[in-house]
């Protein structure tokens, strides 16, 4: 089975201050692991993913995560916030490509506040 | 590439009345197409598989019957919200599974209420 816990609902930065959303994920085996914007009102965004390659993944907008099978981790950080950066952020599981079922199972998300 | 259409982007409908909503993809073939619901300040649930062709796959505790997938394209689902009840009114979002990625790209979302 596969579950994937984002450790805070809320983040509060200044802007042009770092930015660290946490995820840990359970698996049974390698999974897939994505970050996901969604602005309000919004689709999801994808902001980068990981699929067995580079640990360290750079995604868009400056953001970057670093899978860490030691920690079941895959925090997502971003050196220097901007306002734009305001959103609802996901951290999601899912099987390896090809997959059974290819479903996605969805962290409870993080509300990041950027104040200026 | 890689773009996910829903339509529309928001509805009201009255109590009673059933509600269609569209997932297309509009430069690729999706064989699989996903549906979620999204509460307020929470997170996605999934509703269902989409599989073109056949039969959806509902999760548990989804009405099949209150909630109609119809996958009868490689490029189009549809979800119909059936007799239509203020508890229905959500935030819905589909996505669809590009061949030879391994992401999911997704709509943006359609927002229901139901008055």
């Amino acid at each position: 089975a596969q579950s994937v816990t984002q450790l805070d609902s809320h983040v509060s930065v200044s802007e042009g201050t770092p930015v660290l959303l946490r995820c840990n994920y359970s698996s049974s085996y390698s999974p897939s692991l994505f970050w996901y914007v969604q602005h309000p009102n919004k689709g999801l965004q994808l902001l980068l993913k990981y699929t067995s390659a580079a640990t360290l993944v750079k995604g868009i907008n400056g953001f970057e995560a670093e899978f860490k099978k030691s920690e079941t981790s895959f925090h997502l950080t971003k050196p220097s916030a901007h306002m734009s950066d305001a959103a609802e952020y996901f951290c999601v599981v899912s099987p390896p490509y090809g997959g059974a079922t290819n479903k996605l199972i969805f962290g409870t998300g993080t509300l990041l506040a950027v104040q200026p | 590439g890689a773009v996910v259409s829903q339509h529309p982007s928001w509805v009201i409908c009255k109590s009673g009345t059933s509600v269609k909503i569209e997932c297309r993809s509009l430069d690729f073939q999706a064989t699989t197409m996903f549906w979620y619901r999204q509460f307020p300040k929470q997170s996605l649930m999934l509703m269902a598989t989409s599989n073109e062709g056949s039969k959806a796959t509902y999760e548990q505790g989804v009405e099949k019957d209150k909630f109609l997938i119809n996958h009868a394209s490689l490029t189009l689902s549809t979800l119909t919200v059936t007799s239509a009840h203020p508890e229905d009114s959500s935030f819905y979002i589909c996505s669809a599974l590009s061949p030879g990625r391994t992401e999911a790209f997704f709509g943006q979302g359609t927002r229901l209420t139901v008055v």
